[in-house]
């Protein structure tokens, strides 16, 4: 199962917003709503931000938003902040009964 | 609140195995709604998912890694492990065990992960 294509870098300042895609196949992110985001900085544990394609777990800021569209999940982060730079990684669900994770965003708050 | 820990041995030989244990406090493992899994780091790269199992026993796994991974239940203990046979060097990584509401979708919490190196 090959990983899901995510741009290796975006960057925004701060108060806009940024958009990360995650690009997989009709076999994965197109077949399913179970598409995650995680927020990874530096030296730390991935932290889960979005699931089920745009469902927020509690304590995760409304500034977080995901979508999708066809083979495309996306990641939006509205009002950047300083804190918000870090790796973002989307997961989805596969047909082969799997968990297959993008490759990673690292996202630089200018 | 839930918390995870991984624990084990920061240094393993090639073609040995590896074995991680994974200690659940603030909840209970035996609970059925959920189910336990390991995902592991590269240094510098992205995430993998291992597998997972669920307190009854029942397991679930990367089918590329499925020949040397066993993933097992402690209930007794309240903690669940890993063991991945024929280890390389490709197979230095941050281990992190995490609980997930089914075997392959979204995983929440994690630990703070534990790195292991393969080396003589």
């Amino acid at each position: 199962q090959s990983a899901l294509t995510q741009p290796a870098s975006v960057s925004g300042s701060p108060g806009q917003s940024i958009t990360i895609s995650c690009t997989g196949t009709s076999s994965d992110v197109g077949g399913y709503n179970h598409v995650s985001w995680y927020q990874q900085h530096p030296g730390k544990a991935p932290k889960l931000m979005i699931y089920d394609v745009s469902n927020r777990p509690s304590g995760v800021s409304n500034r977080f938003s995901g979508s999708k569209s066809g083979n495309t999940a996306s990641l939006t982060i509205s009002g950047l902040q300083a804190e918000d730079e870090a790796e973002y990684y989307c997961a989805s669900y596969t047909s082969s009964s799997t968990l297959v994770f993008g490759g990673g965003t690292k996202l630089t708050v200018l | 609140q839930l918390q995870l820990q991984e624990s084990g041995p920061g240094l393993v030989k090639p073609s040995e195995t590896l074995s991680l244990t994974c200690t659940v406090s603030g909840g209970s493992i035996s609970s059925s709604s959920y189910y336990w899994g390991w995902i592991r780091q590269p240094p510098g790269k992205g995430l993998e998912w291992i597998g997972s199992i669920h307190y009854s026993g029942s397991t679930y796994y990367n089918p590329s890694l499925k020949s040397r991974v066993t993933i097992s239940v402690h209930t007794s203990k309240n903690q669940f492990s890993l063991k991945l046979s024929s280890v390389t060097a490709a197979d230095t990584a941050v281990y992190y065990c995490a609980r997930g509401n089914s075997p392959y979708n979204w995983f929440d919490p994690w630990g703070q992960g534990i790195l292991v190196t393969v080396s003589s």
